[in-house]
């Protein structure tokens, strides 16, 4: 079976500061995962995906993820954060039927 | 390239009325996916399809939801009777097919009211 756990349901940081949110999973099988970002009153939008090729992966608006193995883990960074980065952010597996599973997601709020 | 297009954005009804929406997936996406987002939470998977038809639809209540996707392409989930325990985000997503790699692109959502 598969999951994903999201430390922090909020995240503040300030302007300009290092953004990191941070994803767990645990998956029987090969995991591909995701971070989606989801901006008020929007669907959500892809950021990046790991789908076992570069364990760093690199994602629209400056974020990227590593997927660690040893430590299932997939943790987001940006490092300067920027007002238009507020939003909510969700981390997800795809599960061994093809499916997301969804992490319970993290706000992101940026302070002036 | 167009996106996925949901209708209504909006819609406020009360309980025991029935409501439905609407999603056009993204043009030549096999996979359509409906999702139920309640807020603070990820969304879950109520239904998801391969053309026009249902792969899985297990967490779908199926004594009130119900949805079909004619001719594979433009996709209608229904709920009647509603409860208040239904107001949420309705999210409609698309892929090029259901790898495990695929990316799901989604659309703007129906925010639904239940009074």
């Amino acid at each position: 079976a598969q999951s994903v756990t999201q430390l922090g349901s909020h995240v503040s940081v300030s302007e300009g500061a290092l953004v990191l949110l941070r994803c767990n999973y645990s998956s029987s099988v090969p995991p591909y995962l995701f971070w989606y970002v989801q901006y008020p009153n929007q669907g959500l939008q892809l950021l990046l995906k790991y789908t076992s090729a570069a364990t760093l992966v690199k994602g629209i608006n400056g974020f990227e993820a590593e997927f660690k193995k040893s430590e299932t883990s997939f943790h987001l960074t940006k490092p300067s954060a920027h007002m238009s980065d507020a939003a909510e952010y969700f981390c997800a597996v795809s599960g061994g039927n093809y499916q997301l599973i969804w992490g319970a997601g993290t706000k992101l709020i940026i302070k002036p | 390239e167009a996106g996925v297009a949901q209708s209504p954005r909006y819609k406020i009804i009360e309980k025991r009325q029935s409501v439905a929406f609407w999603c056009n997936p993204i043009s030549g996406h096999a996979t359509l996916y409906w999702y139920q987002q309640i807020l603070g939470q990820g969304p879950k998977l109520l239904i998801q399809f391969q053309n026009n038809g249902v792969v899985d639809d297990s967490q779908l209540p199926k004594d009130r939801f119900s949805a079909e996707r004619l001719k594979g392409v433009d996709s209608t989930l229904k709920i009647q009777p509603a409860k208040l325990e239904d107001s949420a985000v309705y999210l409609c997503a698309s892929s090029l097919n259901q790898e495990r790699t695929d990316t799901q692109y989604f659309g703007p959502g129906t925010r639904l009211t239940v009074l």
